[in-house]
């Protein structure tokens, strides 16, 4: 398996809900990321977890909380979100090397309403 | 601090034309450098990174460290190049950190 697969396509959610988002990928890779995209910009890093600890958090609010339960998955929990926070959200994985290929999954599309 | 460059928010050529994307590049080391391509509906993807110097589709990359430049090129566009091209850098060492450029839509008429 070759792909990093993101759950759910799409979703829409209100400002009180709590939701995760998920990312999978089975390539062996032991760096995973979060980025968010909005409408006709480039993606933007959120968090970056190697070998399964957080390593970056680019100053992300805390209502997205991400977590890396083992080697293959990366959830990002959502929590009190904000219609702002709407966007496209991208999981990607890389071998744990600085200079590495980035794997990009297809993105969950979010509506926060 | 890395930052990255793509002067060029459209580019339309002609089918069969030379194309030639423009990515700038700052950076206090010896950077990594790829070209990332978002076609319609699909997801982002590599479409080629300067250390394997290969050419993917036609396109070829030069990093071109005096100028501090990766220009993405092809000498003759077809319509299915039509996507967005993003150039994007990290650094050789330490935490893969990925700064990408604002992107450019390259549109490839008949």
């Amino acid at each position: 398996d070759t792909e990093v697969t993101q759950t759910p396509k799409h979703l829409v959610m209100g400002m009180t809900n709590k939701k995760s988002l998920k990312c999978e990928q089975h390539m062996g890779h032991r760096a995973m990321y979060w980025y968010k995209q909005k409408a006709k910009k480039p993606p933007e890093l959120m968090f970056v977890y190697s070998y399964e600890k957080l390593s970056i958090n680019e100053s992300v609010p805390s209502r997205f909380s991400p977590e890396c339960p083992n080697s293959s998955l990366l959830n990002l929990h959502l929590h009190a979100l904000q219609p702002e926070d709407s966007a496209l959200y991208l999981c990607a994985s890389s071998p744990a090397r600085a200079g590495e290929t980035q794997y990009f999954g297809p993105g969950t599309r979010l509506l926060v309403l | 601090a890395q930052r990255v460059t793509q002067p060029e928010k459209l580019l339309s050529v002609f089918k069969g034309a030379p194309v030639e994307l423009k990515c700038n590049y700052s950076y206090s080391g010896s950077p990594e450098l790829f070209w990332y391509v978002q076609y319609s509906r699909q997801r982002l993807q590599l479409l080629l990174r300067h250390i394997s110097r290969e050419s993917i589709k036609g396109f070829t990359a030069d990093l071109n460290k005096g100028e501090t430049s990766f220009h993405l090129k092809k000498p003759f566009a077809q319509e299915e190049d039509s996507a967005m091209y993003y150039c994007a850098l990290s650094g050789s060492t330490g935490f893969q950190k990925l700064v990408f450029g604002t992107g450019t839509r390259l549109l490839v008429s008949p």
